[in-house]
C-alpha cells in the first residue's frame, strides 16, 4: 500500500530533550516536506526537500532541522525543544514538488512541557 | 513570500446544500492552487487542484473557480453530504520560494442532516 508513514504518533516530553519525528514514504517521491498544523493558523511549511541531499527552509524554520540522506525518509529533528513546538506534525510527500499532489502522513502530536 | 487568506472560517449547511469557500492569495506569479479535505484525526487529502491557465474546473459534486485579476479562487460543493463535514484547506504555490506552498487557515464545514 502506497503510503507515508510517521513515529511516533504522539510524544510527550521536556524543554530541551533532543527527539526526533521520523518520516518514511514507499512511493519513490522525490520531493518531502514538514508542516505543523496550530489551531487558527492552519498548515505552516517548516521545510522541503526536493531530492537527496537538498533542503530548504519553508515559513517556519527556526528551531528545527531535517536531513536526506535517503529518498524514502525525512527526519525531522527537534536539538532544543521548547514550548511553542507543543503541535501537530504532519510530513508529505509528491512525485517531484509542491505543483503535485502531497500525500500526507498521518500526523504526529507533540507536547512539550 | 505568499500570503493566502481563506472564508469563512466556519461554515454550517443542510445536507443538500451548496456549500462555497473562498480564498485570496497576494502573490500575482502564483500558478497552483490545490484544495485539500481534513477528516478528524487524519492528515489533508487532496480532492481537487487547479493550474494558473485554467479559469474553472469540476469533479462530480466538486468545483473550483479561479480569477487571475483579482486574485481569488474558491471551492463548490454541490449536494452536500454529511460525510463532506472536514476541514478544508485551500493553498497557494507563490514565486517567492521554488517549491512552498502557503496554506489558508481552513474552513470547518458541517452539514447537518
Amino acid at each position: 500500500e502506497a503510503q507515508v508513514t510517521q513515529n511516533p504518533r504522539y510524544l510527550i516530553t521536556v524543554t530541551g530533550k533532543k527527539l526526533t519525528v521520523t518520516c518514511s514514504q514507499n512511493m519513490n517521491h522525490e520531493y518531502m516536506s514538514w508542516y505543523r498544523q496550530d489551531p487558527g493558523l492552519g498548515l505552516r511549511q517548516i521545510y522541503y526537500s526536493m531530492n537527496v541531499e537538498v533542503t530548504d527552509k519553508g515559513d517556519v524554520p527556526e528551531g528545527y532541522k531535517v536531513s536526506r540522506k535517503e529518498k524514502r525518509n525525512f527526519p525531522l529533528i527537534l536539538e532544543s525543544p521548547s514550548p511553542n513546538q507543543t503541535s501537530l506534525y504532519f510530513c508529505a510527500s509528491s512525485p517531484r514538488d509542491s505543483t503535485y499532489e502531497q500525500y500526507f502522513g498521518p500526523g504526529t502530536r507533540l507536547t512539550v512541557t | 513570500g505568499e500570503n493566502v487568506e481563506q472564508h469563512p472560517s466556519t461554515l454550517s449547511v443542510q445536507e443538500g446544500d451548496s456549500a462555497v469557500i473562498k480564498c485570496t492569495y497576494s502573490d500575482s506569479a502564483s500558478n497552483y492552487f490545490p484544495w485539500y479535505k481534513q477528516e478528524l484525526g487524519k492528515g489533508p487529502q487532496l480532492i481537487i487542484d487547479i493550474r494558473s491557465n485554467v479559469g474553472e474546473k469540476k469533479d462530480q459534486r466538486i468545483a473550483v473557480t479561479l480569477n487571475k485579476t483579482a486574485k481569488h479562487f474558491s471551492l463548490h460543493i454541490t449536494e452536500t453530504q454529511p460525510e463532506d463535514s472536514a476541514v478544508y484547506f485551500c493553498a497557494a504555490r507563490g514565486n517567492s520560494g521554488y517549491s512552498t506552498l502557503t496554506f489558508g487557515k481552513g474552513t470547518m464545514l458541517l452539514v447537518s442532516p
